[in-house]
């Protein structure tokens, strides 16, 4: 099984409507982030969380709100879905070594296509 | 500036060959570098992580720091088809708190 699923894997949904994307985890890890990836943009931080009281914007929050249910879940939501939403988010996780300034590696999710027509 | 800077390509490489993947970044404090590869519609995957200056070697795949310089490679290897693929480079920030920022990527074809 794998160690970060996401769901679901493809959405397509129209203007205005509320999506949530979901993610679990099972490595063990604090962390968690959502990105999303738009063609020649690379991967962009939406939210994060280093556990669950402690959730974090990102540099493009707007649009987006998150919930950290538990250690192994973080959810994505998009209140008002907008066309310009259309892109294919992933969910990390990351546990918390690295030292004070060093950084865990991040693991990825499978990755979630949502269309906004 | 942006924080990460990779040229995006595409760099084309005969089979065999080197391939040369370079990243900038901007934070001189930056402790934690990352190559990531992804396939077109696929996650992304750690090829290689390095954390202190000098190189580091992992079968094929040799990353190379220089943080005086803020500059981290990653070279292939006797590179084959299945490497084609674009490349992330990440690198940590502790602007704010602890975060990888990504480069927008460089995508790498590997010619038979």
């Amino acid at each position: 099984d794998a160690d970060v699923t996401q769901t679901p894997r493809n959405r397509i949904t129209k203007t205005g409507k509320r999506i949530m994307l979901e993610c679990s985890q099972t490595k063990g890890h604090d962390r968690m982030y959502w990105y999303r990836q738009d063609p020649g943009l690379g991967l962009r931080l939406i939210y994060y969380s280093f556990d669950v009281k402690d959730i974090n914007k990102g540099e493009i929050s707007d649009g987006y709100s998150v919930s950290r249910q538990a250690q192994a879940k973080f959810s994505l939501s998009l209140e008002s879905a907008i066309p310009n939403q259309t892109a294919l988010y992933f969910c990390a996780t990351s546990g918390s070594a690295g030292g004070i300034l060093g950084t865990d590696t991040q693991y990825f999710g499978p990755g979630t296509r949502l269309t906004v027509l | 500036q942006k924080e990460v800077e990779q040229n995006s390509g595409p760099l084309s490489v005969p089979e065999g060959a080197i391939a040369s993947l370079n990243c900038t970044y901007s934070d001189r404090v930056s402790q934690s570098f990352f190559w990531y590869r992804q396939y077109s519609g696929k996650s992304p995957e750690l090829i290689m992580s390095i954390y202190s200056n000098g190189d580091k070697e992992d079968g094929r795949f040799t990353a190379q720091l220089n943080k005086a310089s803020q500059y981290v490679s990653l070279l292939i290897r006797d590179s084959q088809p299945s490497d084609s693929a674009t490349y992330l480079c990440a690198v940590n920030t502790i602007q704010g708190a602890q975060k990888l920022v990504f480069g927008q990527g460089t995508r790498l074809t590997i010619n038979p």
